[in-house]
């Protein structure tokens, strides 16, 4: 069974930096491309980041782009998304997802972080 | 970017109805669209991909067609635990976007 558990979240204030990891199971990790998309309270979801099963490849969106870093760790089936310079506007629960095969169609998600810059 | 809207974006309907939601992208995706199934709390749920493949396990009375710019997700006959926020999704191109969501409600 796949399982995707996320941490780090927490509170932070504006232009700090906080550090997402999600624990993979259930399947091969170094085979798959990983995703992190969020969502602010009572919003839409928003695409972040996604991240080549050898951590050769990264994309990101524009809004995050200087700001963000997704990683990876192969050897301990674990992604990460290392925030620097946060914003009041960056306030979303956070879920790391899995890409299906090598395409970009999300088919498992964690159960998400919840992340809020305030000070 | 391409944008997606969906059409309605709140809707209410009784237990058994059929019910249709369209994703209009901005420019043509080919059949590059998925669906997703939000429920409060809880982390989406892929549902349909590639416009109208069904996710392995998602019920039969959810279907999906189109290609190139308008696309429709519908539910054949509601049942109660449809009742949730659908999104969809292109991968077309990056950026990946979504829609901005439709809400179904319990008439």
């Amino acid at each position: 069974e796949v399982q995707l558990v996320e941490s780090g979240g927490g509170l932070v204030q504006p232009g700090g930096s906080l550090r997402l990891s999600c624990a993979a199971s259930g399947f091969t990790f170094n085979n798959y491309w990983m995703s992190w998309v969020r969502q602010a309270p009572g919003k839409g979801l928003e695409w972040v980041a996604n991240i080549k099963p050898d951590g050769s490849q990264e994309y990101y969106v524009d809004s995050v782009k200087g700001r963000f870093t997704i990683s990876r760790d192969n050897a301990k089936n674990s992604l990460h998304l290392q925030m620097n310079s946060l914003r009041a506007e960056d306030t979303s629960v956070y879920y790391c997802a899995k890409l299906q095969g090598t395409s970009t169609i999300f088919d498992y998600w964690g159960q998400g972080t919840l992340v809020t810059v305030s000070s | 970017d391409i944008q997606l809207t969906q059409s309605p974006s709140f809707l209410s309907a009784s237990v058994g109805d059929r019910v249709t939601i369209t994703c209009r992208a901005s420019q043509g995706i080919r059949n590059y669209l998925a669906w997703y199934q939000q429920k409060p709390g809880k982390a989406p749920k892929l549902l349909i991909y590639t416009a109208s493949i069904l996710q392995s396990g998602v019920p039969s009375r959810f279907s999906g067609s189109g290609s190139g710019t308008e696309f429709t997700l519908t539910i054949s006959s509601l049942q109660p635990e449809d009742f949730a926020t659908y999104y969809c999704q292109q991968r077309n191109s990056y950026p990946i976007t979504f829609g901005q969501g439709t809400r179904l409600d319990i008439k």
